[in-house]
């Protein structure tokens, strides 16, 4: 158990539909990094938050946003799901005020029918 | 821009073979390498870290991986693998990048070690 929890493990969704992702740092992680793993793309990073702001982006798309609020949790906001948004997301935490190592949760099983 | 490659996707090796897995990176500063494992069905998980000092660094699971400044390479290494082993490794790198910290990925190589 690597101390970051994700929430819901599985959502199963339609095309053009909405969801939210949650994910809640280890305790004393200020920064959170989301990462979409998917068997065409590999494990591709998406964005990360550092104490409530967002600090770095990857290959994020436009339809895609995140949050990071007060008490750190992070959510992830898909919208105008496509059938290629199906994949595993997953969330990780650190330090990050120096570079570290960082620890995964157990990720959402995103399918979008 | 940062980059990370592995160079191979799937391995298969019979237990007891011996294992090498190539990562190389491109980035011209200080840089932190990682490997993480994710067995199947699981989360990623800390195989080995290097941060400085001794550039053979051990892990768990009798990994150990060699950072080769010059070559801009950490392979990692195991000299008997278990069946247990099979799963994605995937070599990271973290760098100092306009004030925050950056993580690249590599694509993961798939190992499959066959009892």
């Amino acid at each position: 158990d690597s101390g970051v929890t994700q929430t819901p493990k599985h959502l199963i969704t339609a095309t053009g539909q909405r969801v939210t992702l949650r994910c809640s740092p280890r305790s004393g992680d200020l920064s959170v990094y989301w990462y979409q793993q998917s068997l065409d793309q590999g494990l591709q990073f998406l964005i990360q938050y550092y104490n409530g702001e967002e600090r770095a982006k990857g290959n994020i798309l436009e339809r895609f946003s995140a949050q990071q609020f007060p008490d750190l949790h992070s959510e992830l906001n898909l919208s105008s799901l496509e059938l290629g948004d199906s994949a595993l997301y997953f969330c990780a935490s650190s330090v990050a005020k120096r570079l570290g190592e960082q620890f995964f949760g157990p990720g959402t099983r995103l399918t979008v029918l | 821009a940062q980059s990370v490659s592995q160079h191979n996707h799937h391995v298969i090796l019979s237990e007891a073979a011996s294992l090498e897995l190539g990562c190389n990176y491109s980035y011209g500063g200080t840089v932190n390498l990682f490997w993480y494992v994710q067995y199947p069905g699981q989360h990623l998980q800390l195989l080995l870290k290097y941060f400085s000092g001794d550039p053979l660094v051990k892990g768990i699971k009798g990994f150990e991986a060699e950072f080769i400044k010059s070559k801009f390479s950490f392979n990692l290494r195991k000299p008997s693998v278990q069946w247990s082993d099979t799963a994605e490794y995937f070599c990271a790198v973290n760098a100092q990048s306009g004030g925050y910290q950056k993580v690249t990925f590599g694509t993961g190589t798939k190992l499959q070690v066959i009892p």
